[in-house]
């Protein structure tokens, strides 16, 4: 079975600081999304990635920049985190389109003071 | 555009009741219809999908869902549950060929013992 790993497990920034959450899948799966979970609220999506080097937005891409430089690994940067903004982000990845099953990582918890 | 609404946000059992969570859907074409479970502290896990045949779906731990056409509805079901079923489930939508999962808001499911 594979995993996927996500750094830091918590990050807590200060406005307007540019902040990357990590992402590393050893699956070999193409596909990697980046998913943003606010309380009460379903995921939102934010960046997905069909292959190495490719980049595709999502419905909540404005404020995000995503990198997606290796297969095995689809990173996230804040651009400017938001004062008092609290979200977990979640990193998925699938075989192919998203109609096959999608992997999670255990979330990055950001706080931004 | 496709949504998924889930109206429970909280539903409260006993261990050893059934349980029936709730997902209707708005599209209109060809969608994968899946149900995933995240556990506190954890990212999210792939429970079941459907896309067509059989209504009447099997995952894993005993949950089934089934599809309905006619009420737009992929509800998920256990016949008894167990207090390690507590957790949030979200239900999602993707079309045929997309690359994009909409999820709903989730439903926690808490069981008492």
């Amino acid at each position: 079975g594979g995993i996927i790993t996500q750094t830091p497990k918590f990050l807590i920034g200060q406005e307007g600081q540019k902040l990357t959450l990590k992402c590393q899948q050893n699956f070999n799966h193409d596909t990697m999304y980046w998913y943003r979970q606010d309380s009460g609220k379903g995921l939102r999506l934010i960046y997905y990635s069909i292959t190495e080097n490719d980049l595709q937005k999502g419905d909540l891409s404005e404020g995000y920049d995503a990198s997606r430089e290796k297969k095995s690994s689809f990173s996230l940067t804040v651009t400017s985190a938001q004062k008092n903004e609290m979200a977990v982000f979640l990193c998925a990845s699938s075989m192919g389109i998203s109609n096959e099953r999608l992997f999670f990582g255990h979330g990055t918890k950001l706080s931004v003071l | 555009t496709q949504t998924v609404s889930q109206s429970d946000a909280h539903v409260t059992v006993f261990e050893g009741d059934s349980v029936e969570l709730r997902c209707n859907y708005s599209y209109g074409g060809s969608i994968y219809l899946s149900w995933y479970i995240q556990h506190h502290g954890h990212g999210l896990q792939f429970l079941l999908k459907y896309y067509s045949g059989n209504p009447v779906v099997q995952g894993v731990n005993g949950f089934e869902a089934e599809f309905s056409k006619s009420d737009s509805s992929f509800h998920l079901r256990k016949a008894s549950v167990h207090w390690s079923d507590s957790a949030v489930y979200f239900c999602a939508v993707t079309a045929s060929g997309s690359w994009q999962l909409i999820f709903g808001s989730g439903t926690q499911l808490t069981v008492m013992p």
